[in-house]
């Protein structure tokens, strides 16, 4: 299995730009999470997905972010408009029902200039 | 409010010494709590996971206690080598049922020197 994939994994834009960040999670894994990693706040959770349904979005900093996950194997997260204070990496993960351990992919670092 | 620390921040070693990482977390309520690894630019990978129920986990060289009344936990690595060099993070759920929301620790940053 090639694991959760995440794309770009690297992104620099300017400020006040769109920004989408992607992930595909690993087959058969029907929770999908989305963290975002600081130096200062370490790794929060912003949102997860239960069989494609948003559970949890209490971690959405702000409605600049938004997620969507269309199918099982696909999911987004944007930012509109992105700000400086955005640069983080964004990491996605998956888990299978009846697991607890999440599967995290490689992440995605984004700088906002 | 779920709160996790991780003490020391950093930790350098050398090798073949034992060591010990600590976490502590301020509400003791919890389901489970998980130690991760996280190499450099890449994602985190769990090691071990110890349930509410659980006084300590097994894996290798690796041993993760957990005393949930003093709200702490310790991750013991044996005979470390310079492969165990990475950030290693704790993570504790504190609600069962359909909640999986993960609450994490910023890290200790492990080096191993040869």
């Amino acid at each position: 299995d090639a694991g959760v994939i995440q794309s770009p994994r690297h992104e620099v834009t300017e400020m006040g730009q769109e920004v989408t960040l992607r992930c595909k999670p690993i087959s058969g894994h029907d929770y999908l999470f989305w963290y975002r990693q600081t130096m200062m706040r370490g790794l929060e959770l912003l949102i997860y997905f239960n069989n494609n349904v948003p559970i949890d979005d209490s971690g959405m900093p702000e409605d600049r972010f938004s997620a969507k996950m269309p199918n099982a194997s696909f999911s987004t997260l944007k930012i509109q408009p992105s700000e400086p204070r955005d640069s983080a990496v964004y990491f996605c993960a998956s888990r299978p029902t009846g697991v607890d351990t999440q599967y995290f992919g490689p992440g995605t670092r984004l700088t906002v200039l | 409010k779920q709160e996790v620390t991780q003490i020391p921040a950093a930790l350098s070693v050398p090798e073949g010494e034992n060591l010990v990482l600590n976490c502590s977390f301020t509400d003791s309520a919890i389901y489970n709590l998980q130690w991760f690894r996280q190499d450099p630019g890449k994602g985190l990978t769990s090691l071990l996971l110890i349930q509410s129920s659980q006084r300590e986990q097994t894996s290798g060289r690796l041993n993760a206690s957990l005393d949930k009344s003093s709200g702490r936990s310790t991750l013991y690595i044996a005979a470390s080598q310079p492969g165990d060099s990475a950030t290693y993070l704790c993570a504790v759920r504190t609600s069962g049922g359909s909640n999986y929301k993960l609450t994490f620790g910023k890290g200790t940053l492990l080096t191993v020197n040869p």
